[in-house]
């Protein structure tokens, strides 16, 4: 358990639905990530917060939307998503160096 | 080419054996992570490195700075040490994360 919470673990979504993806952590930390792991590629950093506010959003497409209400959550929405946007999105916080992953979200786009 | 190489891509060990898993980078870093992905995705980080060597339990990290290579040693190896393990950089210039494909590693009893 590394104090990063992800939910739903699961999520299989249609290309004309909204879903929305959520992290948590009460790690106290100020910075939060969305990350995403296709098969066999390294895991690419999507968006990083520092103190509620977006400090890096790395040319992702604006389907994804992400959403930091205050700094202990992340929020992911997905909206007219697309099958290559199948993978695993990964969470994790920091305070510092060490980022704390949460245990992912596995996305499968029909 | 990926600015960090992890290899081998896959590895298969008999339990009891040491196994080696290399990561190299091509740019300027302050600090190299090792970090371990169980089956049903969570990440645990190891080891943050940025000289030196780090022994934890049965896992030892190494890095050279100069050569821009870092080794992520398992003595003894267990089938619960099977997992993928990453190493992600740390850029002299930011605190962002550059991640290696990550190798594969399976521990038969």
């Amino acid at each position: 358990e590394t104090g990063v919470t992800q939910t739903p673990r699961h999520l299989v979504m249609g290309m004309t639905n909204k879903k929305s993806l959520k992290c948590e952590q009460h790690l106290g930390h100020n910075a939060m990530y969305w990350y995403k792991q296709s098969a066999k590629k390294p895991l690419e950093l999507m968006f990083v917060y520092n103190f509620k506010e977006q400090t890096e959003n790395n040319s992702v497409p604006s389907r994804f939307s992400p959403e930091c209400p205050n700094s202990s959550h992340l929020f992911l929405h997905l909206h007219t998503l697309q099958p290559e946007d199948s993978a695993l999105y990964l969470c994790a916080s920091s305070q510092g160096y060490i980022q704390y992953f949460g245990a992912g979200t596995r996305l499968s786009v029909l | 080419k990926n600015e960090v190489e992890q290899s081998p891509q896959n590895l298969t060990a008999q339990e009891g054996e040491f196994i080696t898993i290399n990561c190299s980078y091509s740019v300027g870093i302050s600090a190299l992570h090792w970090l371990q992905q169980h089956p049903g995705g969570g990440i645990v980080s190891l080891f943050m490195l940025s000289s030196g060597k780090k022994k934890h339990g049965r896992l030892i990290a190494t890095i050279n700075i100069q050569e821009k290579h870092s080794s992520l040693h398992i003595t003894a190896s267990h089938p619960r040490d099977s997992a993928v393990y990453i190493c992600a950089a740390v850029k002299s210039s930011g605190d962002k994360l550059t991640f290696g494909t990550g190798t594969r590693l399976a521990v038969r009893p």
